[in-house]
């Protein structure tokens, strides 16, 4: 059993490029998310989804995209990418309002 | 605006002795509470969880917290610290319906003494 699994585990960006982050989830969770984790800032929601083909903003939503075509998989997107955004970005998926599982984390750096 | 406080940056604490770390949320109601733990490198694992009924709850590595609506309090508690339990600890809330929108605290982290 699987859980939450993230692709990649580690990235090097520079300024300008794009990538995407994947995250997959075998335990047929309706809700996923995406956060990023900042030192001193704890962790803070970038998007989320209720669903297959629903996203919604989080708290910092700028300078991301997100996409749920299949309800396992959850895909966050930087087009443009910036120095701010370096940073450790975890996936997490929940079923209803229960606790949360999360992915071991994607460590990006943008120089 | 819901927010959780964690004041405590850093704790250290020796081997053996008791720990405690605070936690305190600022909610419209009362909101699920959950406390997790960070290894180094490592993604999230969740230590204990408080939904409802006694406020004294039990996790996982002997770890508890307890509840206190009357002080918008969620401390977490181990009797005894091992080597081991050395990372860094969030707390966080959630809504009580529709999905897990959590808000985090800014972490805690555990340093253990020989």
């Amino acid at each position: 059993n699987a859980g939450v699994t993230q692709t990649p585990k580690f990235r090097v960006l520079k300024t300008g490029q794009s990538m995407t982050l994947l995250c997959a989830q075998d335990m047929n969770h309706e809700y996923m998310y995406w956060y990023r984790q900042d030192p001193g800032m704890g962790l803070r929601l970038i998007h989320y989804s209720v669903g297959e083909g629903t996203t919604a903003k989080g708290e910092v939503p700028d300078g991301y995209n997100v996409s749920r075509l299949k309800k396992q998989n959850f895909l966050l997107g930087l087009e443009s990418a910036a120095p701010s955004q370096t940073s450790v970005y975890f996936c997490a998926s929940s079923y209803g309002a229960r606790e949360a599982f999360f992915g071991q984390g994607t460590r990006l750096t943008v120089v | 605006a819901q927010s959780v406080t964690q004041p405590d940056i850093h704790i250290t604490v020796s081997e053996g002795a008791s720990l405690e770390l605070r936690c305190n949320y600022s909610y419209g109601a009362t909101p699920y509470l959950f406390w997790y733990v960070q290894s180094p490198g490592q993604g999230l694992q969740l230590l204990l969880k408080y939904f409802s009924g006694d406020t004294l709850v039990q996790g996982i590595k002997g770890f508890e917290a307890e509840f206190k609506r009357s002080q918008s309090s969620f401390n977490l508690r181990k009797p005894s610290v091992h080597w081991s339990d050395a990372a860094e600890y969030f707390c966080a809330v959630g809504a009580r319906t529709g999905f897990q929108k959590l808000v985090f605290g800014t972490g805690t982290r555990l340093l253990v003494s020989p």
